[in-house]
Formats: C-alpha cells, structure tokens, sequence
C-alpha cells in the first residue's frame, strides 16, 4: 500500500517548457488536490477534483492546467513554464470532499524553473 | 493575503518539555481547523483537528486548544519528544471546505 505516488521528485525547467505532474493512490478516495509550498506562504490549493470526472479551480489556478485520468491518477500540467511557478508541488487525496475527511500527501516534486 | 497566520517560524525545546505552537486566523468564518506535521522530503500527515464547537480537542501527548474570540488556535505537545522534531503547519477552512494553510512552525527537541 504506497498511499500517494508522485512523479518526478525533481525537475528542472526553463523558461516556456511544458511538463506534467504526475500523481496516483491506491487508496480507492474519490478526492484529489493539487497544491503548492512556497517560502513564506505556506501550502496554497492550485486545483482539486471532488470525484472522478470533475475539476474545479482552487485559490492559484492560473498558469496550470489538470486532468483527473481515472479515480487513482490525477496530473497538473505547466504549459509554459514561468520562474514564479518554481515550487514545491504536493498531491492529496481523501475519501470525500467533504473537510473532515483526512488529506494523505504524497512526498513532493521539486521543481526549478530557470 | 495570508489568512492564516504562523508568528513564529522556529521554536526549541528541551526533551520532556511542553511545545506550544500557535496559529491565528482573521476570517471569522472559518469554522474547521487541522494541524499536520512534516518531515523533511516527506508529504505532511495529518495530526489533530478541532470543530468551532469545541475549544479543545484532545488526542494521546497533543492537545489543540480554540480561542474563538481571539481568532486564535494553538497546539500543546507535551511530553516533547525528538521524534516530534518537524515542521507543524496549521490549516483553517469555511463552510466552502478549501482549507487556508499556515506558513509552518519548524519545532526542534533537544534531547
């Protein structure tokens, strides 16, 4: 039972690359988060899917795009990556959408964008 | 602008001690709120919650307690241990359920 996978834990970008994030769990949750850790700003909510087959933006959605694959998989995507989107990027997921239910993380990617 | 609020980006403590760890919040409609913990290169894992109803929640050597008046949550850990040497973050949320996260508290036990 690995809980929540990411993909790549490192990257490097330049300026205008594309790439996507990958993120899956094997714990059959319906709910999927996508959010990113910047120094003094803590974890900030870039965009979620309450169930398979849906999205919906959270509080940073511009310059992301995402795609909920299946019920395991869900990706974030940076069309034209920028220096400001140099983060570190954490994937979630709970059993519902509903806030009682507990976040599982996985461990991060690191990304640079130069 | 930072809704929830971390004053202290660092704290130690002495081994057997009490840890406290505070939070602060300015929108008064938060009403649910979480603290998790995080080691380095790991995801955060959730720690403890407390509903607005409340203004303490208990569980094992960690209690929250909730200021509602003062807009104002902290986090007891006692006795500290080594192990709880991590980075706590608190998070808040409104009815709407996106939680707002604080920016970390990176607490060291000294053994």
């Amino acid at each position: 039972n690995a809980g929540v996978t990411q993909t790549p834990k490192f990257q490097v970008l330049k300026t205008g690359q594309s790439m996507t994030l990958q993120c899956a769990q094997d714990m059959n949750h319906n709910s999927m988060y996508w959010y990113r850790q910047d120094p003094g700003m803590g974890l900030r909510l870039i965009y979620y899917s309450a169930s398979e087959g849906t999205t919906d933006k959270g509080e940073v959605p511009n310059g992301y795009n995402v795609s909920r694959l299946n019920k395991r998989e869900f990706s974030l995507r940076l069309e034209s990556a920028a220096p400001s989107q140099t983060s570190v990027y954490f994937c979630a997921s709970s059993e519902s959408w509903y806030r009682t239910d507990t976040q599982y993380f996985g461990p991060g990617t690191r990304l640079t964008v130069l | 602008d930072q809704q929830v609020k971390q004053n202290s980006p660092s704290l130690s403590v002495q081994e057997g001690r009490i840890s406290i760890l505070n939070c602060d919040y300015t929108n008064s409609m938060f009403d649910y709120f979480l603290w998790y913990k995080k080691y380095p290169a790991e995801g955060p894992t959730f720690l403890i919650s407390i509903s607005s109803i409340k203004d303490k929640n208990e569980d094992g050597r960690f209690t929250v307690f909730l200021n509602k008046s003062a807009k104002h949550l902290s986090l007891h850990i006692v006795p500290s241990q080594p192990g709880d040497s991590a980075v706590y973050f608190c998070a808040a949320s409104a009815a709407g359920n996106q939680f707002y996260f604080g920016t970390g508290t990176s607490l060291t036990v000294i053994p």
